[in-house]
């Protein structure tokens, strides 16, 4: 089956500054990528995804990249700010399949 | 407004026990996901159902069972409560491919505590 790995599992970037979380997939028919957003306590939300026609999606200050060869996506958050805090989760989704497959998570500290 | 509830929001229960989470949604989706959230684990499937009358097993099943008899619904039980699932449990539900975006709309999670 799929499986996701993400790293790093804590990051800590000064306030301002440029923040990636990089992910790998293993079976190269997924074709949807999703990034989930958890803040303390509450449940994840969608922040930003990316299919596999597609090699970059922006959103603001959040982008995704995807190279297929490499079976590698990643996240990138610039300019972050406090309210950026918080659990990340990369995901996959195969072709075909509705389930998605989550990354362990990054904890993301932003510091004043 | 649609939504997705669990509960108990909170549990607490002894080892051997048989516990059951419940989930319900609004958005008329077909598809319903299980997930235990554990420290350096991230989000781990437990059962998932694509339709009603439809289960399957995803990556933790073991210990768990869910049933679909409709399509607002899917509970969880825990057959005989181990301490090992101590966890915080999220429900999720989504459209099938092709027919929405794919994105997953989560419960509030609800907190098991087995002592």
């Amino acid at each position: 089956g799929e499986n996701v790995e993400q790293h790093p599992s804590t990051l800590s970037v000064q306030e301002g500054d440029s923040a990636v979380i990089k992910c790998t997939y293993s079976d190269s028919a997924s074709n949807y990528f999703p990034w989930y957003k958890q803040e303390l306590g509450k449940r994840p939300q969608l922040i930003i995804d990316i299919r596999s026609n597609v090699g970059e999606k922006k959103d603001q200050r959040i982008a995704v990249t995807l190279n297929k060869t490499a079976k590698h996506f990643s996240l990138h958050i610039t300019e972050t700010q406090p309210e950026d805090s918080a659990v990340y989760f990369c995901a996959a989704r195969l072709r075909g399949d509705d389930k998605i497959i989550f990354g362990k998570g990054t904890r993301l500290h932003i510091l004043p | 407004d649609a939504e997705i509830t669990q509960s108990p929001r909170h549990k607490i229960t002894e080892t051997g026990r048989q516990v059951t989470l419940a989930c319900h949604q609004t958005w008329n989706h077909n598809n319903m996901f299980w997930y235990r959230q554990d420290l350096g684990h991230g989000l781990r499937l437990i059962h998932y159902s694509y339709g009603v009358h439809d289960t399957n097993k995803g990556e933790v099943s073991d210990g768990y069972s869910v049933s679909r008899s409709n399509t607002e619904d899917l509970p969880l039980t825990l057959e005989s409560a181990a301490s090992s699932q101590t966890s915080v449990y999220f429900c999720a539900s989504s459209e099938r491919q092709g027919a929405g975006t794919g994105e997953l709309f989560f419960g509030e999670g609800s907190r098991l505590t087995v002592l």
